[in-house]
């Protein structure tokens, strides 16, 4: 099973800054299969990243993945006050299909 | 508009069993790839079992293996989990997603909460 290890566990920001959140893999992620997620209180998953780097749609570019192997990244530029949620890695490029734990981006 | 409306939850004892249920609209769900994602209370996502468009792919997390069995039904638009022997620590907000792009879930439902207690 690959073990995705979500870091930092909070982030602080101020909106306009730039967020920074990293996704480690224990192993090789097959095809760079990586996906993340955005979440708010109360409301399902939102799908920002798929395959590592594609946007997907209907997703600000504000928003962009970078990555492949076992270190991926997912950076959004210019923080709005809807970005600030918690933000889930997967990787689906083998079973089990793995989540991170996910990354708490909140209002400094 | 694509819409997933998931349905089945509820309180079950341990040991017992539930089957939830999946209805798709919007999309041609036979084309699809599908997905149950499970959140507890307070905490992560977890994925739970995945199918392919035709059923000839499945897969499941460690955690239900023996005990879970998703399917679904093409020409009802429907996907399915039935959860037999159930846990304590099966308690969460079941969500079901739209698979896309080898895996990735694009659309997802509001979720059916399954609660395991005595």
């Amino acid at each position: 099973e690959i073990v995705l290890t979500q870091s930092p566990g909070t982030l602080s920001l101020s909106p306009g800054e730039r967020a920074t959140l990293s996704c480690r893999a224990s192993q090789t992620v097959s095809s760079n299969y990586l996906a993340w997620y955005q979440q708010n209180p109360g409301q399902a998953p939102r799908l920002l990243i798929y395959g590592a780097s594609s946007r997907a749609t209907g997703i600000p570019d504000r928003f962009s993945g970078s990555g492949s192997g076992t270190d991926f990244t997912l950076s959004i530029n210019r923080l709005e006050p809807e970005d600030f949620a918690v933000y889930y890695c997967q990787q689906y490029g083998s079973s089990p299909r793995t989540f991170g734990q996910g990354t708490k981006l909140e209002i400094k | 508009e694509v819409l997933l409306v998931e349905s089945g939850g509820g309180l079950v004892q341990p040991g017992g069993s539930l089957r939830l249920s999946c209805v798709a609209s919007g999309f041609s769900f036979s084309s699809y790839a599908m997905n149950w994602v499970r959140q507890a209370p307070g905490k992560g996502l977890e994925w739970v079992s995945y199918t392919s468009s035709g059923s000839g792919t499945i897969y499941y997390a460690d955690s239900v293996k023996g005990r879970f069995t998703i399917s679904r039904d093409n020409a009802k638009n429907s996907l399915y989990l039935q959860m037999n022997s159930l846990r304590a620590e099966d308690t969460a907000l079941y969500y079901c997603a739209r698979g896309v792009f080898g895996g990735a879930s694009d659309y997802w439902g509001q979720g059916t909460l399954v609660t395991v207690s005595s």
